[in-house]
């Protein structure tokens, strides 16, 4: 069965410093990754996919992730924060039926 | 193209009422999944439709249920509302093979059960 862990409930970050946010999933299968965001009362967005190929990912806004099969890891990053990259981030996977199994959420702060 | 759009985005309820909630998917997109979210259970899956049919089911009791249009759109409906039936529902929607999986989500509906 496919599960997802994020670490950390809550990170925060000054402005202009390194995002991490950090993903582990477990998938039997080749695993289709996802990471979304989701700001104060909105739906989520995607903000990137690693579904086969290249292993660096690059999304929307900045961010990127890298595929690590031996970590079983896909971390975000985003080398210079912004005010407006507060919210909170969801890493999900796929399953073989396609519905998505979600981590339980980082919240991103960002201070001025 | 336009995005996912859900009706209403805000709903106040009493327990023991029905609900009804819409999600009109990208235009295109055959699939429309559902997906509950509140702050103690995270995001989890209910169902998806997919041209019509349930392909999917997540473990949610039979009060939930769901159904699709021809056109694409989907509708949930809650029978018998409870307190723990509050929270963010969102509807996604995608192309629905195993090359296409990424889904796109609507803004939401709060509900709200009182």
């Amino acid at each position: 069965a496919q599960s997802v862990t994020q670490l950390g409930s809550h990170v925060s970050v000054s402005e202009g410093a390194l995002v991490l946010l950090r993903c582990n999933y477990s998938s039997s299968v080749p695993p289709y990754l996802f990471w979304y965001v989701q700001y104060p009362n909105q739906g989520l967005q995607l903000l990137l996919k690693y579904t086969t190929g290249a292993t660096l990912v690059k999304g929307i806004n900045g961010f990127e992730a890298e595929f690590k099969k031996s970590e079983t890891s896909f971390h975000l990053t985003k080398p210079s924060a912004h005010m407006s990259d507060a919210a909170e981030y969801f890493c999900a996977v796929s399953d073989p039926t396609l519905k998505l199994i979600f981590g339980q959420g980082t919240e991103l702060s960002v201070k001025p | 193209k336009a995005g996912v759009t859900q009706t209403p985005r805000y709903l106040i309820k009493t327990r023991g009422q029905q609900v009804t909630l819409s999600c009109s998917p990208i235009s295109g997109h055959r699939s429309v999944s559902w997906y509950q979210q509140t702050p103690g259970q995270g995001l989890q899956f209910l169902f998806e439709y997919f041209s019509e049919t349930q392909r999917n089911k997540g473990n949610f009791p039979g009060r939930f249920s769901g159904r699709q249009f021809s056109n694409s759109r989907s509708e949930m409906n809650v029978s018998t509302l409870e307190l723990g039936d509050s929270a963010l529902y969102l509807c996604a929607s995608s192309l629905g093979g195993q090359g296409n999986r990424e889904q796109y989500f609507g803004p939401g509906t709060r509900l709200t059960v009182t």
